[in-house]
């Protein structure tokens, strides 16, 4: 099974600090995603990368930067956090030939 | 540009009372259509993957079904257990972006 890990189930952060989310999987799969969702939205692609080092924008990147150094390892960055950035974020993989994504438990970020 | 509508919005059933859950796409060519299942507070889990039309995939008591424009998930005999958020995704063959519906709330009443 996929196994996709969040570092983070809750975090209460304030306005202005630095927040780093970080998603590991373990099945070796290339591509990794970041998502955030919100009651009324559904699930807004912020950032996705198919490779290490490679990260391509999503729809909604503005106010987010990524990492990945590793294959397992993609790690989301709010540079500095504001109020409008509380959310569901979600972390995803998927492998080359299987389009399917699979997610992890999410992380409920919450800033004051 | 793609686009996935799911209806209805929620839906609330009895025990052992099936229904269908709709999912209306466009996509200019379909690599793949998904169901996920997300409880709440947790991340989408997946269940299916459609190809093209005709196809169909079974799961104890849910079945997918896909045709050009639409794809349905039906629920025979539902448990209270089977309550939560159905969502139906889209990803079109011109590279990595997966659609996401809003989803349909299921509520199963014992």
């Amino acid at each position: 099974d996929v196994k996709v890990t969040q570092s983070s189930r809750y975090l209460v952060k304030r306005t202005g600090e630095k927040v780093f989310l970080e998603c590991v999987q373990d099945m070796d799969h290339e591509n990794m995603f970041w998502y955030r969702q919100d009651p009324g939205l559904g699930l807004r692609l912020i950032y996705f990368s198919y490779d290490v080092k490679m990260k391509e924008k999503g729809d909604i990147p503005e106010g987010y930067s990524v990492s990945r150094e590793k294959k397992e390892r993609f790690s989301l960055i709010l540079e500095s956090a504001s109020t409008n950035q509380t959310s569901m974020y979600l972390c995803a993989t998927s492998g080359v030939g299987s389009p399917e994504q699979y997610f992890g438990p999410g992380t409920r970020l919450l800033v004051l | 540009e793609d686009q996935v509508t799911q209806s209805p919005e929620a839906l609330r059933l009895q025990e052992g009372e099936s229904s269908s859950l709709n999912c209306s796409y466009t996509v200019s060519g379909l690599r793949g259509l998904f169901w996920y299942r997300q409880d709440p507070g947790k991340g989408p889990e997946f269940l299916f993957t459609l190809y093209s039309a005709g196809e169909e995939k079974e799961k104890e008591r849910l079945k997918a079904t896909l045709t050009k424009k639409e794809s349905f998930l039906h629920i025979t005999a539902p448990k209270p257990e089977d309550s939560a958020t159905y969502l139906c995704a889209v990803q079109d063959t011109g590279g990595f972006k997966t659609i996401f519906g809003a989803g349909t709330r299921l509520f199963v009443k014992a």
